[in-house]
């Protein structure tokens, strides 16, 4: 199975910063790589899609990168509404892993 | 609009059973395969299950090592609902249950229902 990690874990952040992601699989999944917004109480939300596809609607703010193990989620400027926890997720092959997870805070 | 609407959560004891429907709606049904996602409580995604698109999906469903050999899932495009059978339940299967399109075959999920919620426990 692959394996997928997220760092950092958490991380606290103001209105403006840029913030990034990270995010690492166990083996090459090509970019076959997304990532999840979601809220409390809430389902995730799709952001973006094969490493660095936007999905519909998702703000410009938002963009994604890289291939084969190493990726990258990047909020250009953070919004009040950014705060929330993202997880990546892999594609490749079963079982569809997602990471644990990086709880992003208000500072 | 593309909806998932989930059902079927409770609260049930250790060992026993329970079936989770998912009435899809706004899309070709048959034309995806489907996925399950649960999240326990304070806890990250785990993805569950998925099955193929299509009728002929008797072999084509994949599991989570976790439930493997307890829970079934299924389809029936004539109505549009996808199921989770579950048995055997542990209380480590307590989670709020999402079932989950993808965007095509390889993409992200890009629809997800409001979940619901299972509770193991005696």
């Amino acid at each position: 199975d692959i394996q997928m990690t997220q760092s950092p874990s958490s991380l606290s952040a103001s209105i403006g910063d840029r913030v990034t992601i990270t995010c690492r699989a166990s083996q090459s999944i090509s970019s076959y790589l997304h990532w999840y917004q979601q809220k409390p109480g809430k389902a995730p939300k799709l952001l973006i899609y094969v490493a660095s596809s936007f999905q519909s609607g998702v703000p410009s703010r938002f963009s994604g990168s890289g291939s084969g193990t190493d990726f990258t989620l990047t909020i250009s400027s953070l919004h009040p509404e950014d705060f929330a926890t993202y997880y990546c997720q892999q594609s490749y092959s079963t079982p569809f892993t997602f990471g644990p997870g990086t709880k992003v805070h208000i500072k | 609009e593309v909806q998932l609407l989930e059902s079927g959560g409770g609260l049930v004891q250790p060992g026993g059973s329970l079936r989770l429907s998912c009435a899809a709606s706004g899309f070709t049904f048959s034309s995806y395969a489907m996925s399950w996602v649960r999240q326990a409580p304070g806890k990250g995604l785990e993805w569950v299950s998925r099955i193929s698109s299509g009728d002929d999906t008797a072999d084509s469903a994949y599991y989570a090592d976790s439930v493997k050999g307890r829970f079934t899932s299924s389809r029936d495009n004539s109505k549009n609902t996808l199921y989770l059978q579950m048995n055997s339940l542990r209380a480590e299967d307590t989670a709020v249950y999402y079932c989950a399109k993808p965007r095509s075959e390889i993409d992200g999920f890009d629809v997800w229902g409001q979940g619901t919620m299972v509770t193991v426990s005696s």
